[in-house]
């Protein structure tokens, strides 16, 4: 079954560190998407990528970095510079064409030690 | 995108239909409305989306009002596995991929 895989479902992060969640979907889809959602609220666009090695900024990418060299594969970092990272981060694809459903993946905690 | 507006929480039986309401008075004529749902600690996922016309699937029906500034997302029969937070957008999808979510409307579903 076609579908997205986040990993891993917890994380950890340190202090200082950098810690990359990884997103793959088999869809076929062009475009994928970073969502964070805190506790009670709705989803805020972190980043988003419509086509292999290319990705533009949402609403709060500050402290967070993406890449995209394969079709199926759009990572998070979260970097040390993003300092109230505890949240739960969803990852999405699509088609390209405007208004195509969104497909979401089950989400990462990401949570400071 | 235009604001939509939800309540907060929304109560319903077991096997009874659910009408989740939305308002978006703002929305433009080329403005689709998309409905989601996310259940506790998963993502969201869709459920059906429509721009003028009433649309039906195999997980629901939505009605959009003719002056397209409302829309309502029925569930025909409501089982425990439609609780969850439902979320309505509006997507004006023209050079946008962005799904703006707001804090939707939690259905609790009564056995």
């Amino acid at each position: 079954d076609g579908g997205i895989t986040q990993s891993p479902k917890y994380l950890f992060r340190k202090e200082g560190q950098n810690v990359t969640l990884s997103c793959e979907q088999n869809l076929n889809h062009d475009a994928m998407y970073w969502y964070r959602q805190d506790p009670g609220q709705g989803l805020r666009l972190i980043y988003y990528s419509q086509i292999v090695n290319d990705f533009q900024k949402g609403d709060i990418a500050e402290g967070y970095s993406v890449s995209r060299e394969k079709k199926e594969s759009f990572p998070l970092t979260v970097t040390s510079a993003q300092k109230n990272p505890t949240a739960f981060y969803l990852c999405a694809s699509s088609y390209r064409e405007s208004n195509q459903p969104q497909h979401f993946g089950d989400g990462t905690r990401l949570s400071i030690l | 995108d235009a604001k939509t507006t939800q309540p907060n929480s929304m109560e319903s039986n077991e096997e009874e239909p659910v009408h989740l309401p939305c308002n978006h008075s703002t929305i433009s004529g080329t403005d689709y409305i998309h409905w989601y749902r996310q259940l506790p600690s998963q993502g969201p996922e869709y459920v059906i989306h429509g721009l003028t016309s009433n649309v039906n699937n195999r997980m629901a029906s939505l009605a959009i009002a003719e002056d397209r500034k409302s829309s309502t997302l029925i569930l025909h029969r409501a089982t425990l596995r439609d609780a969850a937070v439902y979320y309505c957008i509006s997507h004006s999808g023209a050079g946008s991929y962005q799904l703006t979510f707001g804090k939707g409307t939690k259905l609790s579903v009564i056995p």
